[in-house]
C-alpha cells in the first residue's frame, strides 16, 4: 500500500462549483497535513496547513482531517479557472527529526469557465 | 511577501558533468529541504537541513549528493557526477521551525544529456 494516494483525476468542473480533493493515507504517525497548489512546472504553492483531525477555513478553501479514517480533504468553494491546476497532499510525522513532508501524487483539477 | 528563490530557472548539463542548485530560503527560517519531481511523478524528498548538518536524507540522496550553506543566506544542491535520471525539477524549501508549514520555491528544472 502506498503511504498516501489521491483520487487521480483529472478532474472537470464547470466554473462555480464545489470542489472536493481527498486523501487517504497509511501511516498513522502523521499528524501536519498540508495541501499545495501546483501549477505546470511551478512550485508548489501552499494553501492549507492543518495540525490533526478538524477543520480550517480560509476564503474559499476548507480542509478537513479525519485522523480516525486516514481520510483528508480539501473543498474548493465558487472554483474559478484559475484554480485550474494539480492539487498535491501532504503530510508528516512530528516525531519525525528530519521533518520531511510525505506528498500525495496529485489531483489534476480543470474548472471550465 | 518572502519568498525561498532558486537559480538557475534551467540548468542543462552533459552526463557525468557536477551541477550546484542554488536556493535563498526565507530569510529567518531555520530548516531547509530539498525535493525534486521527476516529469508526470509526485514529489519526492531528497534531504532536509538544520543547525548546519543533514537531519535525514532518502535513499535517493546517495553519495553523488551533498548540501552545504556557505553563508548565512544560500542553501545548495551539489550533484557531483549527473546521470540522465537525475533530469528532474529540484524544489527548495524552508520553514521556520519544527512542525510548521514549508514554502517552496519555484524550481530549477535539470535536464541531463
Amino acid at each position: 500500500q502506498k503511504e498516501v494516494e489521491q483520487d487521480p483525476g483529472p478532474l472537470s468542473v464547470p466554473e462555480g462549483a464545489i470542489v472536493s480533493l481527498n486523501c487517504t493515507y497509511s501511516n498513522s504517525a502523521f499528524q501536519y497535513f498540508m495541501w499545495y497548489r501546483q501549477y505546470s512546472r511551478k512550485g508548489p504553492e501552499l494553501l492549507m496547513y492543518t495540525y490533526s483531525s478538524g477543520n480550517k477555513e480560509d476564503g474559499r478553501f476548507t480542509a478537513q482531517v479525519d485522523k480516525s479514517s486516514k481520510y483528508i480533504s480539501l473543498f474548493i468553494r465558487d472554483s474559478q479557472p484559475s484554480d485550474s491546476a494539480t492539487y498535491l497532499c501532504a503530510m508528516s510525522d512530528p516525531a519525525n527529526y528530519g521533518q520531511n513532508f510525505v506528498f500525495g501524487p496529485g489531483t489534476r483539477l480543470s474548472v471550465l469557465p | 511577501e518572502p519568498e525561498v528563490t532558486q537559480t538557475p530557472s534551467h540548468q542543462v548539463t552533459q552526463m557525468g558533468q557536477e551541477v550546484i542548485l542554488r536556493c535563498v530560503p526565507i530569510s529567518n527560517h531555520l530548516y531547509f529541504y530539498w525535493y525534486r519531481q521527476i516529469l508526470g511523478q509526485k514529489v519526492e524528498f531528497l534531504v532536509s537541513f538544520y543547525n548546519n548538518e543533514i537531519s535525514e536524507k532518502s535513499e535517493i540522496f546517495d553519495d553523488q549528493f551533498s548540501v552545504e550553506r556557505p553563508d548565512g543566506s544560500n542553501f545548495t544542491l551539489k550533484i557531483r557526477s549527473t546521470k540522465l535520471e537525475d533530469s528532474a525539477m529540484y524544489f527548495c524549501a524552508s520553514s521556520a521551525g519544527r512542525n510548521t508549514e514549508a514554502f517552496f520555491g519555484q524550481g530549477t528544472r535539470l535536464t541531463v544529456v
